[in-house]
């Protein structure tokens, strides 16, 4: 089955630029989804189809992908980016297709 | 308001069953794809069961295969997952999610607030 792996934790000061990657097989193929879940809340939709944002996300979260890496990247990061990031595909490369998740990244703005 | 609301949580014994809905509101729910994922406690996110907007179309997670059981009603705007044969791993917060877009590869832009299951005896 299709492995997704991120950093399990990623620490950037206020107004700086903070990545996270997304590694997986030829990652670049496919339709990358990026989720923020802040503690006792549900996932929001913060970047979908690799680079897209949906109305409200400011435009300080951006994505890309290529390769086998895809990266969600925060600008000007500020203390309520705080939370758990998760990436997400479809893999149906098999006979059976699902949803991936990555294992999660939890961003702490020191 | 779009708006998802999962009900049905609770403790339940190893090998029990529960059954999981979500109510669906503010949007045309019969013309999306709809998910369940669940989050045990203090972990990531997974992935457990897809069914497409007419519900001819089903994928389950090996994980629940055999076990759970997606179902909709489009006429009643609701979501449904039947949980059997439940084991302590099966402990988690469960949310529905509606998919948007038209791919086949598509993201997940709506979330319920969770109901937890616990499954312990």
């Amino acid at each position: 089955s299709y492995v997704l792996t991120q950093p399990p934790s990623v620490s950037v000061a206020p107004g700086q630029t903070a990545r996270i990657t997304c590694g997986g097989n030829n990652i670049g193929s496919k339709s990358v989804h990026w989720y923020q879940q802040k503690p006792g809340q549900a996932p929001v939709l913060v970047v979908y189809d690799d680079s897209d944002r949906p109305s409200g996300i400011p435009e300080r979260f951006s994505g890309s992908n290529s390769g086998n890496t895809a990266t969600l990247t925060i600008s000007r990061v500020e203390a309520g980016d705080e939370a758990d990031y998760y990436c997400q595909v479809w893999d149906s490369s098999s006979d059976h297709p699902g949803v991936v998740f990555g294992g999660g990244t939890k961003l702490t703005v020191l | 308001e779009v708006q998802l609301v999962e009900s049905g949580g609770g403790l339940v014994q190893p090998g029990g069953s529960l059954r999981l809905s979500c109510a669906a509101s503010g949007f045309t729910f019969s013309s999306y794809e709809m998910n369940w994922v669940r989050q045990a406690p203090g972990k990531g996110l997974e992935w457990v069961s897809y069914i497409s907007s007419s519900g001819s179309t089903i994928y389950y997670a090996d994980s629940v295969k055999g076990r759970f059981t997606i179902s909709r009603d489009n006429a009643k705007n609701s979501l449904y997952l039947q949980m059997n044969s439940l084991r302590a791993e099966d402990t988690a917060v469960y949310y529905c999610a509606r998919e948007v877009g038209a791919t086949g590869a598509d993201a997940f832009d709506i979330w319920g607030q969770g109901t937890m299951v616990t499954v312990s005896s």
